[in-house]
């Protein structure tokens, strides 16, 4: 297992246009986590799955996000209608949930979309 | 809101020198924190953690420490080298997930 795998690496879209990302997490690992990351910015936290279930969603998760993880394997984050302020890095980190308090995040290297 | 704190300002060093950046975090008690290092355009790597109970904790040349009473953690890199060079990202584990402080860029200076 290679870590953590996030694709595409970059994406260019023209405003109003939908954009899906993917994540592998590491295979062992149930926890999944999204995260968007801004320019001078620390990670902000999006939503995150244990297996197959979204367990919690941010407020700046907007109604045109959305994040699935069928079967509790690799995740999607749709965005529709993107707009400029969508521009972003985002961030995909997997976890064991057995050991979350031992050890930290797994991140991938993100998704860094620029909406034009 | 949870909130965690970095000094935003880059930190630069002379190489042979210790870094010590400060993280502090307001509204909740994490129960623990971490530390991750972020090069440009690649994704945060975790470095250590540190629980409530613990004063202190050593990894290498990294030493972190947590005062729960003054609410904040100090981050050390001893004997800095160029390749130390990155942004450094405290973390806040609460409620099921991490809250990031916006990072210290840290440039040791050869």
């Amino acid at each position: 297992d290679t870590g953590v795998s996030q694709d595409p690496r970059h994406k260019i879209t023209k405003r109003g246009q939908n954009v899906t990302f993917r994540c592998d997490p590491i295979s062992e690992h149930n926890r999944l986590y999204w995260y968007r990351q801004t320019l001078g910015q620390g990670p902000e936290f999006l939503t995150y799955f244990q297996n197959e279930a979204q367990l919690e969603k941010s407020r700046l998760l907007s109604d045109r996000f959305s994040a699935e993880r069928p079967k509790g394997s690799f995740s999607t984050l749709e965005i529709q209608r993107t707009e400029q302020g969508d521009s972003a890095m985002y961030l995909c980190a997997s976890s064991p949930r057995e050991q979350v308090l031992n050890y930290g995040y797994t991140f991938g290297s993100g998704t860094r979309l620029t909406v034009v | 809101s949870q909130k965690i704190e970095q000094n935003s300002e880059a930190l630069n060093i002379q190489e042979g020198k210790t870094a010590t950046l400060t993280c502090n975090y307001t509204n909740y008690s994490p129960a623990y924190l971490q530390w991750y290092r972020q090069d440009p355009g690649r994704g945060p790597v975790f470095l250590l953690l540190i629980r409530e109970n613990e004063k202190e904790k050593r990894k290498e040349r990294l030493k972190v420490t947590f005062d729960t009473t003054l609410k904040q953690s100090l981050f050390h890199i001893t004997a800095s080298q160029p390749a130390d060079s990155a942004t450094y990202l405290c973390a806040g584990y609460g409620n099921n997930r991490l809250a990031f402080g916006k990072g210290n860029q840290v440039v040791v200076i050869p």
